[in-house]
């Protein structure tokens, strides 16, 4: 199985500032990545894909960049309703494997 | 509006049964191949089975294969997941989500499997 480091954990952030969230896999995996957000009580929804492509409806502030085992999720300019948890997942191969989270809280 | 719903998750006791179900809507099932992904309760996110359309294929975790058997009905639109001899660290929230070329791009809002005695 391919697994993935993603971090950090918990990220502490204000309105307005830009954060960078990491994913480093186990091997190379082209750009078979994606992003999701999960808010409390809720389901993750899909941000990206391919690792830079934005899913329909995805506001332009959100970005992913990376290639073979490095990949990032970058959030420009935080929104009070982008205070939630962040995962990567890769779908090279299986089993489909996902990063262990990123909170994203307030500071 | 793609929708789809979750049922069947309650409290089981250890070596126990279930079958979960997701119905779905708005969008042509028959078409897409489907997953089921859980999630410990405050804990992190864990893909569990994978079907194609025609139950040609399907994948299994490592940490449910032959005791856990995910079925469609194309016909019903609805996915399942018949879960055997239940353990402890099965408990989580059980998500059906729509597979677009291996990322999941509608998920359903979840069922609560609970296995305690």
């Amino acid at each position: 199985a391919i697994w993935m480091t993603q971090s950090p954990s918990l990220l502490s952030a204000s309105t307005g500032d830009r954060v960078t969230i990491s994913c480093r896999m186990s091997q190379g995996i082209n750009n078979y990545v994606a992003w999701y957000q999960q808010k409390p009580g809720k389901a993750p929804e899909l941000l990206i894909y391919g690792a830079s492509t934005l899913q329909s409806g995805v506001p332009s502030r959100f970005s992913g960049t990376g290639s073979g085992t490095d990949f990032t999720l970058t959030i420009s300019c935080l929104q009070p309703e982008d205070f939630a948890t962040y995962y990567c997942q890769q779908y090279y191969n299986f089993p489909r494997t996902f990063g262990q989270g990123t909170k994203l809280e307030i500071k | 509006e793609v929708l789809l719903v979750e049922s069947g998750g309650v409290l089981v006791q250890p070596g126990g049964s279930l079958r979960l179900s997701c119905a779905a809507s708005g969008f042509t099932f028959r078409n897409y191949e489907m997953n089921w992904v859980r999630q410990t309760p405050g804990k992190g996110l864990e893909w569990v089975s994978y079907i194609d359309t025609t139950s040609s294929t399907i994948y299994y975790a490592d940490s449910v294969r032959g005791r856990f058997t995910v079925s469609r009905d194309n016909a019903k639109n609805s996915l399942y997941l018949q879960m055997d001899s239940l353990r402890a660290e099965d408990t989580a929230i059980y998500y059906c989500s729509r597979d677009q070329s291996g990322t999941y791009d509608s998920w359903g809002q979840g069922t609560l499997v609970t296995v305690s005695s």
